[in-house]
């Protein structure tokens, strides 16, 4: 079946700008995460969501970062006024429940310039 | 909070040889142990997972782990390399003390390069 999908999956933002970010998750999975990776690091997590609401979101750097999920299904995580570090690739994964392996997508590469 | 160990940030390999690459976590406790592989230009896929039961576990293309729990360890092995087993590789884990049931932790990832 159809995996995890993320769009776009390159976006060059300029500093101070907002920009959003969309995952699909598999069908069926009610769980859905956000990580971001950066160059020559493992994925750190951000936010993940049983069902819409969000069970941990204790891995958002700031209040820049906000993430929704509002049916259940599709998750949009969105930056407000992008920096430079904020530069990464955002990874989207999903998994049946809470506690079970995690699918992941292929990420959005985001470049702040 | 939990934090994931990898000691072997690159490794390389002449094909036929053996494969080890360590990983450690911080807390004990329930956890969930993954290893994830990242082939050139693929996304990240699951290698093998330890839920429960026996500790050495099997995966995909011949790869196994061991979880030994005293040590806090979920060491990955691999008795003969190939050349389409480089990749970088990821130690996660799930759970411990004062996690919660979605939040993956990894390591900071072994890029393994095998030579034909």
């Amino acid at each position: 079946g159809a995996g995890v999908s993320q769009t776009p999956s390159n976006k060059v933002t300029e500093k101070g700008k907002y920009v959003e970010l969309r995952c699909d998750p598999i069908s069926g999975h009610t769980a859905l995460y956000w990580y971001r990776q950066s160059l020559g690091q493992g994925p750190e997590f951000l936010i993940y969501f049983q069902g819409t609401g969000a069970a941990d979101d204790s891995g958002l750097p700031n209040d820049r970062f906000f993430a929704v999920r509002p049916e259940g299904s599709v998750s949009t995580l969105k930056i407000q006024r992008t920096e430079r570090g904020d530069s990464a690739m955002y990874l989207c994964a999903s998994s049946l429940m809470d506690g079970r392996e995690q699918y992941f997508g292929p990420g959005t590469r985001l470049t702040v310039t | 909070a939990q934090s994931v160990s990898q000691h072997n940030h690159h490794v390389i390999l002449s094909e036929a040889a053996s494969l080890e690459l360590g990983c450690n976590y911080s807390y004990g406790g329930t956890v969930n142990l993954f290893w994830y592989v990242q082939y050139p230009g693929q996304h990240l896929q699951l290698l093998l997972k330890y839920f429960s039961g026996d500790p050495l576990v099997k995966g995909i293309k011949g790869f196994e782990a061991e979880f030994i729990k005293s040590k806090f360890s979920f060491n990955l092995r691999k008795p003969s390399v190939q050349w389409s087993d480089t990749a970088e590789y990821f130690c996660a884990v799930l759970g411990g003390r004062g996690s919660t049931l979605g939040r993956l932790y990894f390591g900071r990832g072994t890029q393994l390069t095998v030579w034909p």
